[in-house]
Parts: C-alpha cells; structure tokens; sequence
C-alpha cells in the first residue's frame, strides 16, 4: 500500500472549469507539499501545508489533518495548468504519490 | 536570483559504469534534497543533507548510492556499478532549512540511462 494516494490518477477538464484533486496519507506528517510538473520534468513547489488552507492566485490548497486529507483546487483552469501535480508528506521521510495528469482544454 | 542547477542535464552511460551527478543548491540554502523519479511514477526520496552531513539517507537503495556535499553546498550523487534499474530522472532540491516553514526548490534534474 502506498503511504500517499491521489485521485483522479488522469483528469481532462475545458478551460474554465473548477478543479479538484485529492490527496490522501497513511503516516503521521509534519508537512504536505503539492507540486506541479510539466512535460521535461521541471517540478515547481506550489504549496507546503501544515494544517488550514493556503491561497496563491488561481490554486487554493486545502488539508484536513485529523482525515489525513488535503486538496488542490484550480478555479477558472487554463491550458497552461496542464501538467501532473503531485501531492508530497514529510513523516519519517518523504512520501509521494504517482501524480494527477491535468489536460485543460481549449 | 540562480534557482537549484544540476549538471549533466542527461547522462548515457552503460551498465557497469560509474556516474557522478552534480547538484548546485541556491546559495545560503542548508538543506539539500536527492530524488529519483522513474517513468511513470512520482519522485521517490534518495537522501537529505542539512549542512555537511546526511541527515537522513534512508532512501538510498543500496550500497551502490552514494551522495557528498563536502562543504555544505554543492552535492553530488555517485552510483557505482550502474544497472539498467537506475535509468531514472535524478532530481535536486535545496530549501533554507529542514523546519516545516521552509519550501523545497526543484533543479530540473539529470535524466540517467543506463543501457
């Protein structure tokens, strides 16, 4: 069983739509990251998250700590969010999960 | 400001050989990050440096990993005796600290093939 689950694994969306992606965790944390990648492989640290919820622009990240929960959500998506997003924990050591493919469409 | 650089940007190589990979953190950061990231999958975690000195090398799969960062700031990452098991995106990151505060940035990695 993997210590960090995220759902949807694939997720297409027309440009505008509100986004979820979810992320769920198995092991005591003391921090939860979500990060984007794009196509080449360059990963980008949107939100580093101990508890509550954190706003930059467009991406709101939330995290509930007694569910061992945490969300990403993207309003009004643009093509340029098309990227994987994968949602980190810090526990012991760190623990990622396989990513979230985003395609936005025109 | 220079974000996390790594040198090569790709490294060909063949089963067998030695490979060292090279990380430059930003500067004044103390903490320093190793990941591997193979196709398909999320990062997974090699080892952290806060410092001099590896503070957690948990992630490193055997005895053939090794990483250094002799004086607190450039890192390299030298696997022995390659396998083809290794071909993998290696990825780098630095942040200020090791405390829940401080943010991890990303070096755009070293795509390894071992063949």
């Amino acid at each position: 069983k993997n210590e960090v689950e995220q759902s949807p694994q694939n997720l297409t969306a027309q440009e505008g739509e509100f986004i979820t992606i979810n992320c769920s965790y198995s092991v005591g944390i003391s921090a939860l990251h979500w990060l984007q990648q794009h196509p080449g492989g360059g990963i980008v640290s949107l939100f580093m998250l101990s508890s509550g919820k954190k706003k930059h622009g467009r991406l709101i990240a939330t995290i509930n700590i007694q569910e061992k929960h945490s969300s990403l959500h993207i309003t009004a998506s643009h093509p340029r969010d098309s990227a994987v997003y994968i949602c980190a924990v810090r526990g012991n050591q760190f623990y990622f999960g396989t990513g979230t493919s985003l395609t936005v469409i025109p | 400001g220079a974000g996390v650089s790594q040198t090569p940007s790709n490294k060909v190589t063949e089963k067998g050989k030695y490979v060292e990979l090279r990380c430059d953190p930003i500067s004044g950061h103390t903490a320093l990050y190793w990941y591997r990231q193979s196709l398909g999958q999320g990062p997974e975690f090699l080892i952290y440096f806060q410092g001099t000195g590896a503070a957690d090398d948990s992630g490193l799969p055997n005895d053939r990993f090794f990483a250094v960062r002799p004086e607190g700031s450039v890192s390299t990452l030298k696997i022995q005796r390659t396998e083809r098991g290794d071909s993998a995106v290696y990825l780098c990151a630095s942040s200020l600290g090791t405390s829940r505060s401080n943010q991890q940035f990303f070096g755009p990695g070293t795509r390894l093939t071992v063949l």
